[in-house]
Parts: C-alpha cells; sequence; structure tokens
C-alpha cells in the first residue's frame, strides 16, 4: 500500500487559513487521496477526498498537485474546533485491501486563540 | 442519535480476563470495521465484516482475538487471556460500501493491568 508523509504537527491561529501537507510520491493513478481527522478523545472522522481535481465541501479544500504526488487540506478559517490530528490516507479505487484504512501517524493542529 | 455507537466507552480489566466490545453500526450500513489505535499512533486495521461475513483480518488480530456480525447488524469483538498489550482503544466504523466514507464510533477504551 502506497504511504503518506505528512509533519508530525503544525501550529495555527484562530481565524486564519491553514494548509497542512500531505506527500505521496509513490501514489499509483488509481488511488484516492482521503482525509480524515481526529478530535482529542473520539474516533476519526472523514474530510474530504478526491482524485485529480481540487476538492471543496463544507469542512475543506483538498488541492492536488498536477502530478498527484502531493496534496494539501487546506482549513479556510481555523476554528479552536479544528484542533485535531489530520490524517492523508491512500485508497485504491479498487482491488487492494477491501477499503480498509491506512492510518500513519497524522498531522497534529493546534489552533492558538 | 444515529451514528455508531460502542459499548462499554471504557473497560479496566486484569490480565488474563476475557473481554467483549459491542459496536452498533448505522443502520443498513453493510460494512463493518474493527480498529486498535496505541496511544500517539494513528487507528491500525484489525478486521471488517461485509454483512454477517467477516472478509478480512489483519495479522495483528491474534488467536486471542475473535470478532461476530452474527445477524449482519451489531459486532461484537472479543479478547481472551489479556494482555497488557492489548491496552488501546478499540474503534468500531461502518459505511455503506467498500469504498465509502468510514463513520466512527467514539471507542473502547481498554486498559489491562
Amino acid at each position: 500500500d502506497a504511504k503518506t508523509t505528512q509533519p508530525n504537527s503544525m501550529e495555527s491561529n484562530e481565524e486564519e487559513p491553514v494548509h497542512l501537507p500531505c506527500n505521496h510520491s509513490t501514489i499509483s493513478g488509481t488511488d484516492y487521496i482521503h482525509w480524515y481527522r481526529q478530535l482529542p478523545s473520539q474516533g476519526p472522522e472523514y474530510v474530504i477526498h478526491g482524485l485529480t481535481s481540487n476538492v471543496n465541501n463544507r469542512m475543506a479544500s483538498l488541492a492536488i498537485a498536477e502530478d498527484r504526488k502531493s496534496s494539501t487540506l487546506i482549513l479556510h478559517r481555523a476554528t479552536l474546533r479544528d484542533a485535531a490530528v489530520y490524517y492523508c490516507i491512500l485508497r485504491p479505487a479498487y482491488g487492494g485491501s477491501q477499503g480498509n484504512l491506512i492510518f500513519g501517524k497524522g498531522t497534529k493542529l493546534s489552533v492558538k486563540p | 442519535d444515529t451514528g455508531v455507537s460502542q459499548d462499554p466507552r471504557h473497560k479496566i480489566t486484569k490480565r488474563g480476563q476475557n473481554v467483549t466490545f459491542r459496536c452498533d453500526p448505522i443502520s443498513e450500513h453493510n460494512r463493518l470495521y474493527w480498529y486498535r489505535q496505541t496511544l500517539g499512533q494513528g487507528p491500525e486495521f484489525l478486521t471488517y465484516f461485509q454483512n454477517e461475513a467477516q472478509l478480512e483480518k489483519s495479522r495483528l488480530l491474534s488467536d486471542r482475538f475473535s470478532a461476530e456480525r452474527p445477524k449482519g447488524s451489531f459486532s461484537t469483538l472479543e479478547i481472551q487471556r489479556t494482555e497488557q498489550g492489548d491496552s488501546a482503544m478499540y474503534l468500531c466504523a461502518s459505511s455503506p460500501g467498500g469504498f465509502n466514507e468510514q463513520f466512527f464510533g467514539p471507542g473502547t477504551r481498554l486498559t489491562v493491568l
């Protein structure tokens, strides 16, 4: 399974944008890029996913590099509730491990008031 | 509340005892996953069910672990002869299909003394 690399931690100020990077240089053409986050004392929750084009939803935006070897999760205005561990995960469109999520250590985002 | 629920939320047991955890997925989700998470790490996949069939087990799932989903609805995860190394958060997730987003429960935190 393809691996991802994320910084261990990042800090942000409240109400400022946050750009969380993820490197996935060994991504295959059929791997989707998924982001989940885990708030303290909770299970992970889905944030967003994409294949090639940039994606937006109510929670965040996902910017995918043209060569797909990296991506960036963008939180447009960080709030204190966005403090969490953010996981970048590659999921094959078919085959592979039947949809199991393979988590790394993620990026711990701290948001300062 | 129509999310994934897990019971109990916390369990403290002595080494050598058996423990059983329950997961109630979102209604009509045919996929159910179990993950384990230790401190400072991302969740690790243990096993998953498609309806009542257990389709994949991680090598992390030793012989002391068994999971069931008898009627394709709730699932149980049993650990026999617990060891201190079993101390972790056990997370359950469900999804309507293999590559849809997974919805996680709050987890069961196991402490083995």
